[in-house]
Parts: C-alpha cells; sequence; structure tokens
C-alpha cells in the first residue's frame, strides 16, 4: 500500500507568489493532517481534517495560509502571498481515526527567496 | 499547541552503547508514539503505545507507556550507526489531536 504522497518534494520561489502544496493520504484514512516543521519551533501543527471537513485550524499562521480537501483522497495547503519567513519543510500525515496511528510523507521543503 | 517536553535533546553514544530518551507531558494521552525522523525525510513511525503500564518492543527498541499516561520513554539496546537520526515522541489526545516533543538527536560514534 503506498504511504502518504506529498508533491512537491522541494519548491524554490520568489517571495509574493503563490504557493501550492499537495497530498494524498494513505488509502481509507479519513483523518489528515498538514505540519510545518522549522528548526525553531519544531513540527507545529497547521490544520487538520476529519472526512473532509477542517476540525482545528488554529494553527494557520494567518489569512495568506489557507487547506482544502476536495475529496477523501486530496488535500492543497496554499500560501497566498509567500514570504522568506515561510521557508520550511510542510508535511502531510493521515490516519484512521481511533486507531492511534500517525504516517507521514516525505515532506515538501519550500525555500522563499 | 501543546508540545510534549523531550529529553535529552542530544546525545553522542559510542556504536554497542544502549540509548535512552523520555517525554513528559502535563495533559493525559490515549497513545503514545516514537518516531524517528532521517534528514531530508519524513517521520517514520517506530512504535505505538496503547494502555498505561505497556511496554512493547520493535527488535532493538523498546518502548514503555507510564503509568500516568503522561510520560513515556524509548530505550534502542546495542546501537548502531543506522541510528543515527532525530527521535520524537508524540501524544494522541482524547480529541484526536497529536502532540510531538521537540525531539532528540542521536548520535552514534563508530
Amino acid at each position: 500500500d503506498a504511504g502518504v504522497i506529498q508533491s512537491p518534494r522541494h519548491e524554490v520561489t520568489e517571495m509574493g507568489q503563490e504557493v501550492t502544496l499537495r497530498c494524498k493520504p494513505i488509502s481509507g484514512h479519513n483523518s489528515l493532517f498538514w505540519y510545518r516543521q522549522t528548526m525553531m519551533r519544531g513540527l507545529e501543527l497547521l490544520i487538520y481534517f476529519n472526512n473532509n471537513v477542517p476540525i482545528d485550524d488554529s494553527g494557520m499562521p494567518e489569512d495568506r495560509f489557507s487547506a482544502k480537501m476536495p475529496n477523501a483522497s486530496f488535500s492543497t495547503l496554499k500560501i497566498q502571498p509567500s514570504e522568506p519567513r515561510d521557508s520550511a519543510v510542510y508535511f502531510c500525515a493521515s490516519s484512521f481515526p481511533g486507531a492511534g496511528e500517525l504516517f507521514f510523507g516525505e515532506g515538501s521543503r519550500l525555500t522563499v527567496l | 499547541g501543546q508540545q510534549l517536553n523531550q529529553s535529552p535533546q542530544s546525545m553522542f553514544i559510542q556504536e554497542g552503547e544502549d540509548v535512552s530518551m523520555n517525554c513528559t507531558s502535563s495533559s493525559i494521552f490515549n497513545t503514545w508514539l516514537w518516531y524517528k525522523q532521517d534528514p531530508g525525510e519524513g517521520p517514520v513511525l517506530l512504535i505505538a503505545l496503547y494502555k498505561a503500564g505497556e511496554l512493547t518492543s520493535n527488535g532493538r527498541l523498546t518502548a514503555q507507556f507510564g503509568i500516568t499516561r503522561k510520560d513515556s520513554f524509548l530505550n534502542i539496546s546495542a546501537s548502531i550507526p543506522s541510528d543515527v537520526g532525530i527521535y520524537f515522541c508524540a501524544g494522541q489526545s482524547t480529541g484526536n489531536q497529536f502532540y510531538f516533543g521537540t525531539g532528540t538527536s542521536l548520535t552514534v560514534i563508530p
């Protein structure tokens, strides 16, 4: 079974540009999480979805960030406009509620110049 | 968001030595998880613990779910060079949220 699939693996963009990160969760998992990892702050939860519905987006830094999950097999995290301080590794993870196990993708490394 | 207190922050050990790291929280968790992250990769799940007092092994790795449900430890026996990486603990709350420790960076000296 394929794991959590994220794209792109690397993205370099200029300040002010729109960035879209994509995630395909593990088939059958109906909870999806977006995390951001930096050296200073570690792993931060940005938002999570249950059954495609956003449950907690309190970790989303500001209005420049938005996330959608139009169906059970796809989610996007969008940053518009991007800023240098958004540079980080963004991870998507999925789980089956009640299973107590969370599986991560390989991450999308974002660099904003 | 909540972060767990994980210690030590880093460890430098000789190959063959045993390693121990732990996590504590002010909150009770239903599940404790331990992950390993290699450079440029996502965290990989090593061990999951579901009951207070539970002791679980996975090869040279052993982890325990604390009786108070507020702590957990991970032991690695007879370390080898490929054990190098960053180890994270995570706790799952009743609200299906996962909270992560700050990580333990492990260096194994051959």
